[in-house]
């Protein structure tokens, strides 16, 4: 069946560092949608990419999807406490998004 | 304010007894999801509706059940059946113009413990 996986499934940095997340899938996907969740809280929609090698920003953030349309990344650049939650990707194949396990971001001040 | 509503928030219920968690949206949107969150594995899908009077399975609907009478309202039944029900569960809906892009809008979560 479908799957995404997501790596790496922890990370602890410090304020001021980068941190990146990876999303891959083993089928082609429709568009790739990130969420972050804060402790305690729900998913809350961050972006959508749909074409290949496609790139966006916001602000700190640089949201890249594959060539292939298989696999995806988040970057932070220069993180803030305020980045502190678990950040997922969402792969769209039809009617489904196929969410994987998430990266549990930690940032020590 | 438009949005999800889940309830309740927190719910216990022992062994052998079917729970009924709410899912009200008043996004007008087309399309509900059900998914279960467990520590370290993200988000499963357990159903989903396009339309009122219809819905689909996901992944891991052994155990739930669903209704879609209306188009605002989306229950999902955790029936006694279901093995180890004990997990969070969010209510998501999205538009479903424009095929399958579209961002989940999600509700604030219901956390079932069986004791």
């Amino acid at each position: 069946g479908q799957q995404v996986m997501q790596i790496p499934q922890y990370q602890h940095v410090q304020e001021g560092e980068d941190f990146t997340t990876y999303c891959n899938s083993s089928t082609t996907l429709s568009n790739i949608q990130w969420y972050k969740q804060r402790p305690g809280g729900h998913p809350v929609f961050l972006i959508q990419l749909v074409k290949s090698g496609e790139v966006k920003k916001q602000k700190r953030l640089t949201f890249q999807f594959g060539e292939a349309k298989k696999n995806s990344s988040l970057h932070i650049t220069a993180t803030q406490t305020t980045d502190v939650g678990t950040y997922f990707c969402a792969g769209g194949t039809g009617n489904q998004f196929y969410f994987g396990t998430g990266t549990s971001l930690t940032v020590i001040p | 304010d438009g949005g999800i509503t889940q309830s309740p928030k927190y719910l216990f219920r022992k062994e052998g007894q079917n729970v009924t968690l709410s899912c009200e949206q008043n996004l007008n949107h087309d399309a509900m999801y059900w998914y279960r969150q467990d520590p370290g594995q993200g988000l499963r899908l357990i159903y989903y509706s396009q339309i009122v009077n219809d819905f689909q399975k996901g992944d891991i609907a052994e155990g739930y059940s669903v209704s879609r009478e209306k188009k605002e309202s989306f229950p999902l039944t955790v029936t006694s059946a279901q093995k180890n029900p004990t997990a969070f569960y969010l209510c998501a809906s999205r538009v479903l113009a424009g095929g399958d892009t579209g961002e989940l809008f999600f509700g604030e979560g219901s956390r079932l413990t069986v004791l």
